[in-house]
């Protein structure tokens, strides 16, 4: 499986300000993925991290308050735009394949003041 | 409407005991399950089931998957408490996107 790198692993932020959370993969992976992960509920898929071209997002979720950027098969950035407290959250990336499964990123702890 | 559920949404046990914890999914085009351990942060891959009937394992965890029930199972064994966790059941769909359950807190008090 691939091992993803993620930073920062944990962040307080000022309302109003933006955070941009990047991945490294340690191979070239298919698919990447940004999840949100509210406390005490299970991951919401933000959005799908494509290669060249600009990400999919789910319904809820827009790439001017989630820009994702993508430039290879071992990189993707998630920005947090314009953050609120309704923001904090843990933030993470998942890589893989569907035939060798997928990991995800250690996460990022976001704290918004 | 596809879904996938796990329960029980939490169980306390005793160091020692072995627990069951199931996953069931409504999922189109259905082509595999995979498990997840989540403690602080992120997830961590256990197994990932395509075949039914089949056990997969892993010192103390094992898994199989009845794809007549739709159903996937995840035992542990003379359980640590370092076993506690959440564990997540996630069931990949179009586009590679997955379905998440939404976890199985277990708590393995000394």
């Amino acid at each position: 499986s691939a091992v993803i790198s993620q930073k920062p692993s944990r962040d307080i932020c000022q309302r109003g300000t933006s955070l941009t959370i990047q991945c490294q993969v340690d191979s070239q992976v298919t698919m990447m993925f940004w999840y949100r992960q509210q406390p005490g509920q299970s991951l919401t898929l933000i959005a799908t991290a494509n290669q060249g071209s600009e990400a999919t997002y789910e319904s809820g979720f827009v790439i001017d308050k989630f820009p994702i950027s993508r430039p290879n098969l071992t990189f993707s950035t998630l920005t947090v735009s314009n953050m609120s407290p309704e923001d904090s959250s843990i933030y993470l990336c998942s890589g893989g394949t569907a035939n060798y499964g997928y990991t995800f990123g250690s996460g990022t702890r976001l704290t918004v003041v | 409407e596809d879904k996938v559920v796990q329960s029980p949404l939490s169980l306390v046990v005793h160091e020692g005991d072995t627990v069951t914890l199931n996953c069931s999914y409504e999922v189109t085009n259905f082509r595999s399950l995979l498990w997840y351990k989540q403690e602080k942060k992120a997830p961590t891959f256990l197994f990932m089931l395509t075949s039914s009937g089949i056990e997969k394992k892993s010192g103390r965890l094992s898994s199989i998957l009845d794809k007549k029930e739709l159903s996937s199972i995840l035992n542990i064994t003379a359980t640590q408490t370092g076993d506690s966790a959440i564990y997540l059941c996630a069931v990949p769909h179009t586009g590679n996107q997955f379905y998440f359950g939404t976890g199985t807190s277990l708590t393995v008090i000394p």
